[in-house]
């Protein structure tokens, strides 16, 4: 059991530069989540999705997009990078939908993203 | 105002210490919530939920006042292995929202 599994580890990318990152989970859970993690700022929720089919915007959207590919994977893309961009990205899932009270967000290893 | 609010730190405490963490959060409305462990450059893990009445994990006690809007976390006999940072983490209308986390070095 994998848990959750994200690549890359690491991308250096200059701006205006496109890439994806890709995240996936074998616990067969429903709702999966992209935050990103900034220096003395807690992690940020970017968007989320529910369940298969569903996604929805967090709390920093802009300069995103995601996929729900299916149950197992959710991919976070950058169109046009910027250096504001420059962060660690982690991907988490949970059992339930999303967000429910006693939910437990599983994480994945983390993305270290860097944005020239 | 954060929604959620820590002390950074970090706290460096001898080994055997007890040490409390402290969290506030700003909206009453929020539904649960949960103290998430972090070690340097790796992804946050749940540590342990926290529930109205105060509950305890071995070591590990969390309390929970909801009228003053605040979170706690003790560690008594504090080992080396507990170095690592502490997210306080609240649920918001279905989101999970994280303090910016408290940091702890435990030394010999």
């Amino acid at each position: 059991n994998a848990g959750v599994t994200q690549t890359p580890k690491f991308q250096v990318l200059k701006t205006g530069q496109s890439m994806t990152l890709q995240c996936a989970q074998d616990m067969n859970h429903n709702s999966m989540y992209w935050y990103r993690q900034d220096p003395g700022m807690g992690l940020r929720l970017i968007y989320y999705s529910a369940s298969e089919g569903t996604t929805d915007k967090g709390e920093v959207p802009n300069g995103y997009n995601v996929s729900r590919l299916n149950k197992r994977e959710f991919s976070l893309r950058l169109e046009s990078a910027a250096p504001s961009q420059t962060s660690v990205y982690f991907c988490a899932s949970s059992e339930g939908i999303a967000g429910g009270p006693t939910d437990t967000q599983y994480f994945g290893p983390g993305t270290r993203l860097t944005v020239l | 105002r954060k929604e959620v609010e820590q002390d950074p730190g970090p706290f460096n405490v001898p080994e055997g210490a007890t040490v409390a963490f402290n969290c506030t959060y700003s909206n009453s409305a929020s539904q649960s919530f949960f103290w998430y462990r972090q070690d340097c450059r790796k992804e946050p893990k749940l540590l342990m939920s926290v529930y109205s009445s105060g509950n305890e994990d071995g070591r590990f006690t969390a309390q929970l006042n909801r009228a003053s809007q605040y979170i706690s976390l003790l560690i008594r006999d504090s080992k080396l292995s507990d170095s690592a940072t502490y997210l306080c983490v609240v649920n918001q209308g279905g989101k999970l929202i994280f303090g910016q986390g408290t940091e702890l070095s435990v030394k010999p």
